[in-house]
């Protein structure tokens, strides 16, 4: 149990589809992330955010949209994606005080976008 | 970009340690040394960190050197479940995020 669930844990849409991924985090962090990891690939960083507000975009297509409610929920809101898009989609959470480093991370969504 | 530099795959046999080096030459003074680990197809997962000093854990022990250009994660009893691919990455404290870069790729076999 890591605390951070992720639903559904497989996903496969065609591309005009809209569909959400939810990530939410049991452990009374105040930073969650989005992660993509395509086949071959090393993870890669998508959205930060921190108490709820958005901190880092690394240049993310408007096609992936993050949505924050609260601390302990994180939306991806997935519309017009490519095949390229299919990956493994991988939140995590943390806490925010210095000298407490360690990120805990979901088992992942696999996506397949036909 | 990843700030370290790890070999792409490792072997080592079951029950003998797994010794995995990174190194991290341009690494500032305020920057840990983070290690994750993951299974295939599912979420990293912590290992250990460390600042300056060697650091041991129930999972490994981080050998960092003096000069903290480098450092090495070890497995002391490795098994066939610690196959996996293990990240270093250095960082500084806080809610900043981590920055993988490809690994290495560690199969235990028996």
């Amino acid at each position: 149990e890591t605390g951070v669930t992720q639903t559904p844990r497989h996903l496969v849409m065609g591309m005009t589809n809209k569909k959400s991924l939810k990530c939410e985090q049991h452990l009374g962090h105040n930073a969650m992330y989005w992660y993509k990891q395509s086949a071959k690939k090393p993870l890669e960083l998508m959205f930060v955010y921190n108490f709820k507000e958005q901190t880092e975009n690394n240049s993310v297509p408007s096609r992936f949209s993050p949505e924050c409610p609260n601390s302990s929920h994180l939306f991806l809101h997935l519309h017009t994606l490519q095949p390229e898009d299919s990956a493994l989609y991988l939140c995590a959470s943390s806490q925010g005080s210095i000298g407490y480093n360690e990120q805990f991370f979901g088992p992942g969504t696999r996506l397949t976008v036909l | 970009d990843a700030k370290t530099t790890q070999p792409p795959s490792m072997d080592c046999a079951e029950g003998r340690a797994a010794n995995l080096p990174c190194n991290h030459s341009t690494i500032s003074g305020n920057e840990y040394v983070y290690w994750y680990r993951q299974i295939h197809s599912q979420g990293p997962q912590y290992i250990i960190h460390g600042l300056k000093n060697n650091e041991t854990n129930e999972m490994a022990s981080l050998i960092i050197t003096e000069d903290r250009k480098s450092s090495t994660l070890i497995l002391p009893h490795a098994t066939l479940r610690d196959t996996a691919v293990y990240y270093c990455i250095v960082k500084i404290s806080g809610n900043t995020p981590l920055v993988f870069g490809k690994g290495t790729r560690l199969s235990v076999i028996a």
